[in-house]
């Protein structure tokens, strides 16, 4: 049972044109991630967020954008894909917790071709 | 800046034990997480390691080393769906993580 959910789940677009991942959590989670993964390769964070209308970017540098207008919803944008965007993205989220270990929870990804 | 060293393939027969290692050079350490990830999946929490020694759950234990910049994680009695990715990573201030480059476990019958 997913609680955390990506879409679309696969999205092939051309070169120049603007898209948006959504994302969206039910568990009430403050802190969101969006990271990005090449095949057999680790997770990069590009952004995150800790509450409404609190976002930063991540430790790769990423031509997309990210809003946080409420707390279940982290959508992210790319004003004008290109083929270097092609990857995939995953979403997740964290309690606020004062506890450290508190897990990612991670949606399934969405798996973008740029052509 | 920070990395992460892991093996890059493990091979076991089901069964087995098989050890992944992790050792790391990092600011701002708060502890170590395992992560799993089936091919097409999401990456699932399998454990965390704030302090020294080791964790169990079940047929997973992980372990760290804050001294020594090292932990690991312990699988027993490998069974066929743990063939996956497994994945280190630092916890760094205000609950980032960084994850290193995974480990791709195969268990054979």
């Amino acid at each position: 049972e997913a609680d955390i959910y990506q879409t679309p789940r696969y999205l092939v677009i051309g070169t120049g044109k603007k898209i948006t991942l959504e994302c969206s959590q039910t568990m009430g989670h403050d802190k969101m991630y969006w990271y990005q993964q090449d095949p057999g390769m680790e997770l990069h964070l590009i952004h995150y967020s800790y509450g409404v209308n609190s976002t930063e970017k991540g430790d790769l540098s990423s031509e997309s954008t990210v809003s946080r207008i409420r707390t279940e919803h982290f959508p992210l944008t790319l004003e004008s894909a290109r083929p270097s965007h092609t990857s995939q993205y995953l979403c997740a989220s964290s309690p606020k917790s004062q506890a450290f270990n508190s897990p990612l929870h991670f949606g399934n990804g969405t798996r973008l071709t740029v052509t | 800046g920070q990395s992460l060293e892991q093996p890059s393939e493990v091979t076991a027969v089901e069964g087995a034990i098989v050890q992944i290692n992790c050792t790391y050079q990092t600011s701002g350490f708060y502890g170590l997480s395992w992560y799993q990830q089936h091919d097409g999946g999401a990456p699932t929490f399998l454990s965390y390691n704030a302090l020294d020694g080791l964790e169990e759950t079940g047929r997973f234990s992980s372990f760290l080393s804050r001294s020594d910049s090292y932990g690991y994680l312990l699988l027993q009695e490998l069974q066929m769906k743990d063939s996956a990715s497994y994945f280190c990573a630092v916890r760094l201030t205000l609950g980032r993580l960084y994850f290193g480059r995974g480990t791709q476990l195969t268990v054979w019958p």
